[in-house]
C-alpha cells in the first residue's frame, strides 16, 4: 500500500531563511504527490501537485518542489520563508489510477524565528 | 471564491451520546469526502461520496459512523455512540469530480469526547 514519510515533526527556521521540507513516499507506479498546508483555525489549502511532466513543480505562496524518482522523494522548498508561512504542512500521495483517495503523511509543523 | 462551508465548528460531548456533522460543499462539485484527523497525524478517509452514491468507505466505522449525502448536495456525519478515541477534527472536502481534480476542504468541526 501507497504510504508518505514526512521525517521532521517540527522545524523551526528564521525570517526570510530557505526552507526544505522532506517528504519520502512509497509507490509502485508513478505517484501522484501532493503538498498541502494548513494554518491553525483553517482548513488545508492545496501549494501544489505533480502528476507528471517536469519534476519541479511551482505552487502558490512561492513554493516550489522536486520529484526526484531515484530517492522516492517529493521536498518542498521556498527560498525566502516569511513569518505568515508558519503552519503544519502535509505530502500526500493519490492512491489508484484515479488518484481521488489521498493519503497523508503526518505532517511538519513549521515555525519562524523573527 | 467559493468555500465548503462545515458545523458546527466545535462540538464537546460525552460518550456514548449521538453526534452529527453538517457539510456544505462548494456548490457544483459532484464528489465530497469526510475526513478525520486525529491530533499529531494527517488526516485519514472516512467516506467518500460521488453524488449521492458512496464511492469508498473502506475506512468508516460502520457499527457506529454513518454518512448521507441524500440530494448529491450537502452530507451530514454522524457518530452513534460516540467514543473516547472518537475526539478528533473532522474534515470536509469537496472537488468537481473524482481523480486528479484539487481538493477543496473546509475549516472542519474539531470534536472533544468526554
Amino acid at each position: 500500500a501507497q504510504s508518505v514519510t514526512q521525517p521532521d515533526i517540527h522545524i523551526t527556521v528564521s525570517e526570510g531563511a530557505s526552507l526544505e521540507l522532506r517528504c519520502n513516499y512509497s509507490y509502485g507506479a508513478t505517484p501522484y504527490l501532493f503538498w498541502y498546508v494548513q494554518s491553525p483555525g483553517q482548513g488545508l489549502q492545496l501549494l501544489l501537485k505533480y502528476f507528471s511532466g517536469d519534476t519541479l513543480v511551482q505552487g502558490i505562496k512561492g513554493f516550489e518542489a522536486e520529484f526526484k524518482r531515484s530517492q522516492s522523494s517529493f521536498n518542498l522548498r521556498k527560498p525566502s520563508v516569511h513569518w505568515s508561512d508558519a503552519a503544519e504542512y502535509f505530502c500526500a500521495v493519490g492512491e489508484g489510477s484515479s488518484a481521488s483517495k489521498i493519503i497523508f503523511g503526518s505532517g511538519t509543523r513549521l515555525s519562524i524565528r523573527p | 471564491e467559493a468555500e465548503v462551508a462545515q458545523s458546527p465548528r466545535y462540538k464537546i460531548t460525552e460518550k456514548s451520546q449521538a453526534v452529527a456533522f453538517w457539510c456544505d460543499p462548494i456548490s457544483g462539485h459532484a464528489t465530497l469526502y469526510w475526513y478525520r484527523q486525529i491530533l499529531g497525524q494527517g488526516p485519514e478517509l472516512l467516506v467518500q461520496f460521488q453524488d449521492e452514491s458512496v464511492v469508498d468507505d473502506s475506512q468508516l466505522p460502520k457499527d457506529r459512523f454513518s454518512a448521507e449525502r441524500l440530494k448529491g448536495v450537502d452530507s451530514t456525519l454522524k457518530i452513534q455512540p460516540a467514543e473516547l478515541g472518537d475526539s478528533a477534527m473532522y474534515l470536509c472536502a469537496s472537488s468537481w469530480t473524482s481523480g486528479t481534480e484539487t481538493q477543496y476542504f473546509g475549516p472542519g468541526t474539531r470534536l472533544l469526547v468526554l
